[in-house]
């Protein structure tokens, strides 16, 4: 079974701006979410998609958005770069959704640079 | 305040030296515990998900065990290759049910 994927895998971007990342989830998995990783923040969490359905968000401003198709893939929008958006963007996918105590699954991230 | 803390920040073990890790968490209605591995640049791979005190998982040199407020992640003779960022990950009622990380534990082992 093919993993999850992510295009593209390096980004290099001015500030102002804007960049999508898209995300192909494991086969049958309906919840996807997006994480921002950097040194010194940590993995945290920008929010789920599971049916088509933003269930949850985190403490990211409105800069950051996503959406999900029909086919589970998703895409993750960010406007007006600045340079702090420079991180490893990592989704995951799982079976179900966050609140079932499931495992999720990672791709392997998307480097975005904003210079 | 709940939190997900790790210990320690960083480990540096000869090959063949056990050792442990450990994840502690503050929250009310955990749904879940996950330890993952994540290699530089790269994304985290799961390892283990565990749900309730006294719960235990295994595989190959790695055995994980969780109590009312922390996890410990047991490294058993490592090899080189166990080298890397070692993840947890808290599910809980307290979190809106979104996962939480801990800022993790790099581990080298040492041939």
């Amino acid at each position: 079974k093919a993993g999850v994927t992510q295009t593209p895998r390096y980004l290099i971007k001015t500030r102002g701006q804007q960049v999508t990342l898209s995300c192909s989830p494991i086969s049958g998995h309906r919840s996807v979410s997006w994480y921002q990783q950097t040194p010194g923040q940590g993995l945290q969490f920008l929010f789920e998609y599971f049916s088509e359905t933003q269930r949850n968000k985190g403490n990211f401003p409105g800069r950051f958005s996503g959406r999900q198709f029909s086919n589970s893939r998703s895409e993750m929008n960010v406007s007006t770069l600045e340079l702090g958006d420079s991180a490893l963007y990592l989704c995951a996918s799982s079976l179900a959704g966050q609140g079932q105590g499931r495992e999720q699954y990672f791709g392997p991230g998307t480097r975005l640079t904003v210079t | 305040e709940d939190q997900v803390t790790q210990s320690p920040e960083a480990l540096r073990l000869q090959e063949g030296e056990s050792s442990s890790l450990n994840c502690s968490y503050t929250v009310s209605g955990l749904r879940g515990l996950f330890w993952y591995r994540q290699d530089p640049g790269k994304g985290p791979e799961f390892l283990f998900t565990l749900y309730s005190a006294g719960e235990e998982k295994e595989k190959e040199r790695l055995k994980a065990t969780l109590t009312k407020k922390e996890s410990f992640l047991h490294i058993t003779a490592p090899k080189p290759e166990d080298s890397a960022t070692y993840l947890c990950a808290v599910q809980a009622a307290s979190y809106g049910q979104n996962f939480v990380f801990g800022p993790g534990t790099r581990l080298s082992v040492l041939p």
